[in-house]
């Protein structure tokens, strides 16, 4: 079945530092694929997504590539802020199976100022 | 701007008694979903409902129960609750583009059964 990997975590960063928070998955077909992010008390809210391969997703400084031949979904940024402080998921869904989305474990970044 | 509205926020029960949570949705979205989280654990999908009138089950279904009321409510049911089910509940729903169409989450339910 699908099943997504994300890197562990607490990740600690200071201001402006560069973010890479790693993602890979398994899937049987061609899936899209997603990061959200959650902050303290609320629901997760979509972040960046992906439908196809090499089509790169952007949002707020956030980015991340499709890369089909390594299966990887890879969140960077390259200077976070303090208000960056959240827990990212990184998360799939197919068509195959009926559009429900699989999520990683979530990895917490703290920035510091 | 609503989105995904979830009701109550907050709730203790005691093992063995029942409740149940409401999710209301007003982007006129088919598909609604209930997941569970757990610390270090992601979010596991419970039930959902690819459109109105449908319900499947999910990943851990056991010991919950959901009505689609109409499109734009989706309630989960715990019929006799366990401290096992000690948790935070989201709600979310999705649009027509099925594997396309992001996620739209509530804020939760934190759920504390002793």
């Amino acid at each position: 079945g699908d099943s997504v990997t994300q890197m562990e975590g607490p990740v600690t960063l200071s201001e402006e530092a560069f973010l890479t928070i790693n993602c890979t998955y398994t899937a049987t077909g061609y899936p899209s694929l997603f990061w959200y992010v959650q902050y303290p008390g609320e629901g997760l809210q979509l972040l960046l997504k992906a439908t196809k391969a090499d089509d790169k997703g952007s949002n707020k400084g956030f980015e991340a590539t499709y890369r089909k031949e390594t299966t990887s979904f890879h969140l960077e940024k390259g200077s976070v802020q303090v208000s960056d402080s959240a827990v990212y998921f990184c998360a799939l869904s197919e068509d195959t199976n009926a559009g429900k989305s699989t999520f990683g474990d979530g990895t917490t970044l703290t920035v510091k100022p | 701007n609503a989105g995904v509205t979830q009701t109550p926020k907050f709730q203790v029960l005691k093992t063995g008694q029942s409740m149940t949570l409401q999710c209301a949705q007003d982007m006129n979205h088919n598909s609604m979903y209930w997941y569970r989280q757990d610390p270090g654990m992601g979010l596991r999908l419970i039930y959902y409902s690819a459109s109105e009138g449908t319900t499947d089950k999910g990943e851990v279904p056991n010991g919950y129960n959901v009505s689609r009321l109409n499109k734009r409510e989706f309630s989960l049911r715990l019929e006799s609750a366990a401290p096992s089910q000690t948790s935070v509940y989201f709600c979310a729903s999705s649009g027509s583009q099925g594997a396309n169409s992001p996620l739209h989450f509530g804020n939760g339910t934190r759920l504390t059964v002793t």
